[in-house]
Protein backbone atom coordinates (compact mmCIF):
# COMPACT_ATOMS: atom_id res chain seq x y z
CA UNK A 1 0.00 0.00 0.00
CA UNK A 2 1.18 3.62 -0.72
CA UNK A 3 2.22 5.53 2.09
CA UNK A 4 4.60 7.01 4.83
CA UNK A 5 6.52 3.87 6.65
CA UNK A 6 8.56 3.84 9.88
CA UNK A 7 10.76 1.28 11.45
CA UNK A 8 10.53 -0.12 14.16
CA UNK A 9 6.93 0.47 15.41
CA UNK A 10 7.84 -0.04 19.31
CA UNK A 11 11.68 -0.06 20.90
CA UNK A 12 12.93 0.35 24.53
CA UNK A 13 16.42 2.00 24.94
CA UNK A 14 18.60 2.51 27.79
CA UNK A 15 19.76 5.89 28.81
CA UNK A 16 22.91 6.87 26.72
CA UNK A 17 22.19 4.05 24.04
CA UNK A 18 21.65 4.95 20.63
CA UNK A 19 19.22 4.66 17.71
CA UNK A 20 17.93 5.33 14.48
CA UNK A 21 14.58 5.49 13.60
CA UNK A 22 13.84 5.10 10.16
CA UNK A 23 10.82 6.32 7.38
CA UNK A 24 10.08 5.81 3.35
CA UNK A 25 7.50 6.87 1.45
CA UNK A 26 6.75 6.17 -1.78
CA UNK A 27 4.56 8.70 -3.06
CA UNK A 28 7.32 10.59 -4.78
CA UNK A 29 6.86 13.32 -2.46
CA UNK A 30 9.73 16.07 -1.90
CA UNK A 31 8.97 17.32 1.58
CA UNK A 32 9.75 15.26 5.03
CA UNK A 33 9.16 15.73 8.74
CA UNK A 34 9.41 14.07 11.86
CA UNK A 35 7.60 14.89 15.05
CA UNK A 36 7.05 14.16 18.23
CA UNK A 37 3.76 13.70 20.05
CA UNK A 38 3.53 13.53 23.97
CA UNK A 39 0.74 13.79 25.96
CA UNK A 40 -0.85 17.57 26.44
CA UNK A 41 1.99 19.06 24.12
CA UNK A 42 0.11 18.22 20.93
CA UNK A 43 2.70 17.46 18.09
CA UNK A 44 5.83 19.29 18.00
CA UNK A 45 8.09 19.37 14.98
CA UNK A 46 12.18 18.14 15.34
CA UNK A 47 13.36 18.43 11.57
CA UNK A 48 12.18 18.54 7.86
CA UNK A 49 13.44 18.26 4.93
CA UNK A 50 11.35 20.54 2.71
CA UNK A 51 13.35 18.71 -0.75
CA UNK A 52 16.16 16.11 -1.44
CA UNK A 53 19.65 17.49 0.01
CA UNK A 54 18.43 19.72 2.27
CA UNK A 55 17.17 19.61 6.01
CA UNK A 56 16.21 22.28 8.80
CA UNK A 57 15.50 22.38 12.39
CA UNK A 58 12.13 22.24 14.15
CA UNK A 59 10.40 23.26 17.35
CA UNK A 60 12.65 20.56 19.47
CA UNK A 61 15.80 19.36 17.28
CA UNK A 62 18.21 19.06 20.54
CA UNK A 63 19.70 15.25 20.85
CA UNK A 64 18.15 14.77 17.20
CA UNK A 65 19.89 14.41 14.13
CA UNK A 66 18.58 13.57 10.27
CA UNK A 67 19.77 12.24 6.89
CA UNK A 68 17.60 12.83 3.97
CA UNK A 69 19.13 9.38 2.41
CA UNK A 70 17.39 9.77 -1.26
CA UNK A 71 14.32 11.23 -2.15
CA UNK A 72 12.36 8.32 -0.74
CA UNK A 73 13.98 7.95 2.92
CA UNK A 74 14.26 10.56 5.89
CA UNK A 75 15.88 8.84 9.27
CA UNK A 76 16.05 10.51 12.69
CA UNK A 77 18.88 9.14 15.14
CA UNK A 78 18.97 9.73 18.96
CA UNK A 79 22.92 10.03 19.81
CA UNK A 80 22.52 8.84 23.31
CA UNK A 81 19.06 8.65 24.67
CA UNK A 82 17.41 9.93 27.63
CA UNK A 83 14.41 9.51 29.34
CA UNK A 84 12.75 13.05 28.22
CA UNK A 85 13.21 11.73 24.53
CA UNK A 86 10.15 8.80 25.91
CA UNK A 87 7.76 10.15 22.96
CA UNK A 88 5.80 8.85 20.36
CA UNK A 89 7.46 9.45 16.99
CA UNK A 90 5.86 10.68 13.41
CA UNK A 91 7.61 11.01 9.84
CA UNK A 92 5.47 12.25 7.30
CA UNK A 93 5.94 13.56 3.77
CA UNK A 94 3.88 16.11 1.76
CA UNK A 95 4.67 16.77 -2.25
CA UNK A 96 5.72 20.36 -1.22
CA UNK A 97 6.18 22.20 2.07
CA UNK A 98 2.32 23.85 1.47
CA UNK A 99 0.42 20.95 1.07
CA UNK A 100 -1.59 18.12 3.29
CA UNK A 101 0.70 15.46 5.26
CA UNK A 102 0.60 11.86 5.03
CA UNK A 103 1.70 10.71 8.09
CA UNK A 104 2.93 6.76 9.41
CA UNK A 105 2.02 4.93 12.02
CA UNK A 106 4.53 6.40 14.32
CA UNK A 107 7.19 4.63 16.71
CA UNK A 108 6.60 4.40 20.32
CA UNK A 109 9.76 4.82 22.11
CA UNK A 110 10.46 4.55 25.89
CA UNK A 111 13.88 5.45 27.47
CA UNK A 112 14.68 4.13 30.56
CA UNK B 1 5.03 27.61 21.01
CA UNK B 2 1.95 26.41 19.27
CA UNK B 3 0.08 28.10 16.69
CA UNK B 4 -3.36 26.63 16.65
CA UNK B 5 -5.28 26.35 20.34
CA UNK B 6 -8.17 24.19 19.72
CA UNK B 7 -11.63 24.30 21.76
CA UNK B 8 -12.52 22.08 23.35
CA UNK B 9 -10.31 20.12 24.49
CA UNK B 10 -12.25 17.52 25.06
CA UNK B 11 -15.90 17.10 24.00
CA UNK B 12 -18.53 14.02 24.44
CA UNK B 13 -22.06 13.50 22.20
CA UNK B 14 -24.34 10.96 21.80
CA UNK B 15 -24.03 9.50 18.02
CA UNK B 16 -26.11 11.25 16.03
CA UNK B 17 -25.74 14.87 17.11
CA UNK B 18 -23.33 17.38 15.25
CA UNK B 19 -20.05 17.70 16.90
CA UNK B 20 -18.11 21.51 16.74
CA UNK B 21 -14.71 21.82 17.09
CA UNK B 22 -12.87 25.22 17.24
CA UNK B 23 -9.25 26.27 16.39
CA UNK B 24 -7.74 29.50 16.76
CA UNK B 25 -4.32 30.80 15.65
CA UNK B 26 -1.81 33.85 15.94
CA UNK B 27 -0.33 35.01 12.76
CA UNK B 28 -1.00 35.12 8.95
CA UNK B 29 -1.40 31.69 7.59
CA UNK B 30 -1.30 30.21 4.04
CA UNK B 31 -3.85 27.52 4.79
CA UNK B 32 -4.97 25.55 7.69
CA UNK B 33 -5.58 21.96 8.13
CA UNK B 34 -7.33 19.44 10.00
CA UNK B 35 -6.19 16.00 10.95
CA UNK B 36 -8.15 13.18 12.77
CA UNK B 37 -5.90 10.58 14.72
CA UNK B 38 -8.03 7.46 16.33
CA UNK B 39 -6.28 5.85 19.53
CA UNK B 40 -2.39 4.66 18.54
CA UNK B 41 -2.59 5.45 15.18
CA UNK B 42 -0.93 7.85 12.53
CA UNK B 43 -3.01 11.61 12.02
CA UNK B 44 -5.29 11.13 8.88
CA UNK B 45 -5.68 14.51 7.14
CA UNK B 46 -9.31 15.76 6.30
CA UNK B 47 -9.30 19.34 4.94
CA UNK B 48 -7.17 22.15 3.85
CA UNK B 49 -8.66 25.50 3.61
CA UNK B 50 -7.01 28.20 2.50
CA UNK B 51 -6.63 31.48 3.39
CA UNK B 52 -8.70 33.19 0.57
CA UNK B 53 -11.67 30.48 1.09
CA UNK B 54 -14.29 30.85 3.83
CA UNK B 55 -15.38 27.30 3.94
CA UNK B 56 -15.35 23.94 2.62
CA UNK B 57 -17.29 20.77 2.67
CA UNK B 58 -15.91 17.46 2.63
CA UNK B 59 -18.79 14.30 3.26
CA UNK B 60 -20.59 14.97 6.89
CA UNK B 61 -17.33 17.44 7.41
CA UNK B 62 -18.09 21.48 7.53
CA UNK B 63 -14.74 23.61 7.91
CA UNK B 64 -15.22 27.29 8.22
CA UNK B 65 -12.24 30.07 8.33
CA UNK B 66 -12.37 33.45 9.68
CA UNK B 67 -9.07 35.13 9.36
CA UNK B 68 -10.19 38.21 10.81
CA UNK B 69 -10.75 36.54 13.91
CA UNK B 70 -7.88 34.06 13.16
CA UNK B 71 -10.07 31.61 13.69
CA UNK B 72 -11.63 27.94 12.30
CA UNK B 73 -14.26 25.49 12.99
CA UNK B 74 -14.67 21.88 11.85
CA UNK B 75 -18.02 20.39 12.14
CA UNK B 76 -19.08 16.81 11.70
CA UNK B 77 -22.89 16.85 11.43
CA UNK B 78 -24.83 12.97 11.91
CA UNK B 79 -22.15 11.67 14.39
CA UNK B 80 -20.92 7.92 14.37
CA UNK B 81 -19.07 5.72 16.58
CA UNK B 82 -16.44 5.81 13.97
CA UNK B 83 -16.32 9.67 14.97
CA UNK B 84 -14.34 8.54 17.94
CA UNK B 85 -11.14 10.30 17.52
CA UNK B 86 -8.32 13.30 18.51
CA UNK B 87 -8.92 16.22 15.78
CA UNK B 88 -6.01 18.35 15.25
CA UNK B 89 -5.85 21.47 13.45
CA UNK B 90 -2.75 22.71 11.89
CA UNK B 91 -1.72 26.16 10.12
CA UNK B 92 1.25 26.69 7.81
CA UNK B 93 1.99 30.75 8.24
CA UNK B 94 3.24 32.69 5.13
CA UNK B 95 6.48 32.14 3.63
CA UNK B 96 6.86 29.47 6.52
CA UNK B 97 7.41 25.73 5.11
CA UNK B 98 5.97 23.25 7.26
CA UNK B 99 2.72 22.63 9.39
CA UNK B 100 2.49 24.03 13.17
CA UNK B 101 0.00 21.63 15.24
CA UNK B 102 -2.36 22.66 17.81
CA UNK B 103 -3.04 20.14 20.90
CA UNK B 104 -6.24 18.62 19.63
CA UNK B 105 -9.57 17.50 20.31
CA UNK B 106 -10.85 14.87 21.94
CA UNK B 107 -13.78 13.79 20.63
CA UNK B 108 -16.14 10.82 21.72
CA UNK B 109 -19.14 10.21 20.37
CA UNK B 110 -21.63 7.83 22.61
CA UNK B 111 -23.80 5.35 21.32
Amino acid sequence: NAGVTQTPKFQVLKTGQSMTLQCAQDMNHNSMYWYRQDPGMGLRLIYYSASEGTTDKGEVPNGYNVSRLNKREFSLRLESAAPSQTSVYFCASSETTGDYYTFGSGTRLTVV
Amino acid sequence: SQQGEEDPQALSIQEGENATMNCSYKTSINNLQWYRQNSGRGLVHLILIRSNEREKHSGRLRVTLDTSKKSSSLLITASRAADTASYFCATRGRGAQKLVFGQGTRLTINP
